[in-house]
């Protein structure tokens, strides 16, 4: 079974912070993938990033960062001089392959306020 | 070009009556998939269609859910006699074939629609 932990329930921040937000997974496979989403007021999500397994390289896209460590199980990631667009909730999934279906966390809320 | 469609954006209907949500991927995506997601909740998988394979249901919840795709293109996510509990955000998602590519490839993502809110009364 698949899982995915994302502790952090609310996170609060004032504009120009730095911010993390960690993903825990748990999986028994040796190939799979794990995603990022973004849910901003709209409601839509978005995609922000793809990571397979075997790339445990390091992401950086401009404010945004993602740092992948399989020893720890997890895929956080980090806003950097947050904005008060970044407002919005925040979804780390897992699936096994490249397509089918996705595990997804329960959400981080992410506030920054000006 | 155009994104993931669906309809109706919001379905208010009675307990017991059967509701239709539709959704349009992107043009030549080959997979599609159902997600619900329910108030403060994160997204839970329901069934996903992928070219001419037969579609992954392991995710609905009751058999008084069903999903159809209809030529490989627009799929129908239908509730019979609905409860309050179905009450959620229904969200469809397309995507390409995966091609490996990089940490930001388009060919497998996931992209979703606005979603189909249905409220059960």
């Amino acid at each position: 079974a698949q899982k995915v932990t994302q502790a952090q329930t609310e996170i609060s921040v004032v504009e120009k912070e730095d911010v993390t937000l960690d993903c825990v997974y748990e999986t028994r496979d040796t190939t799979y993938y794990l995603f990022w989403y973004k849910q901003p007021p709209s409601g839509e999500l978005v995609f922000l990033i793809r990571r397979n397994s075997f790339d445990e390289q390091n992401e950086i896209s401009g404010r945004y960062s993602w740092n992948f460590q399989k020893s720890t199980s997890s895929f956080n990631f980090t806003i950097t001089a947050s904005q008060v667009v970044d407002s919005a909730v925040y979804f780390c999934a897992l699936s096994n392959t490249n397509a089918g279906k996705s595990t997804f966390g329960d959400g981080t809320t992410l506030t920054v306020k000006p | 070009g155009a994104g993931v469609s669906q309809s109706p954006s919001n379905k208010v209907t009675e307990k017991g009556k059967d509701v239709e949500l539709r959704c349009d991927p992107i043009s030549g995506h080959t997979a599609l998939y159902w997600y619900r997601q329910s108030l403060g909740q994160g997204l839970e998988f329901l069934i996903y269609f992928q070219g001419n394979s037969a579609p992954d249901k392991s995710g609905l919840p009751s058999d008084r859910f069903s999903a159809e795709r209809t030529g490989g293109s627009v799929s129908t996510l239908t509730i019979q006699r609905t409860q309050q509990e179905d009450s959620a955000v229904y969200l469809c998602a397309s995507s390409l074939v995966d091609t490996g590519q990089g940490p930001y490839s388009s060919t497998d993502t996931q992209y979703f629609g606005p979603g189909t809110r249905l409220t059960v009364l």
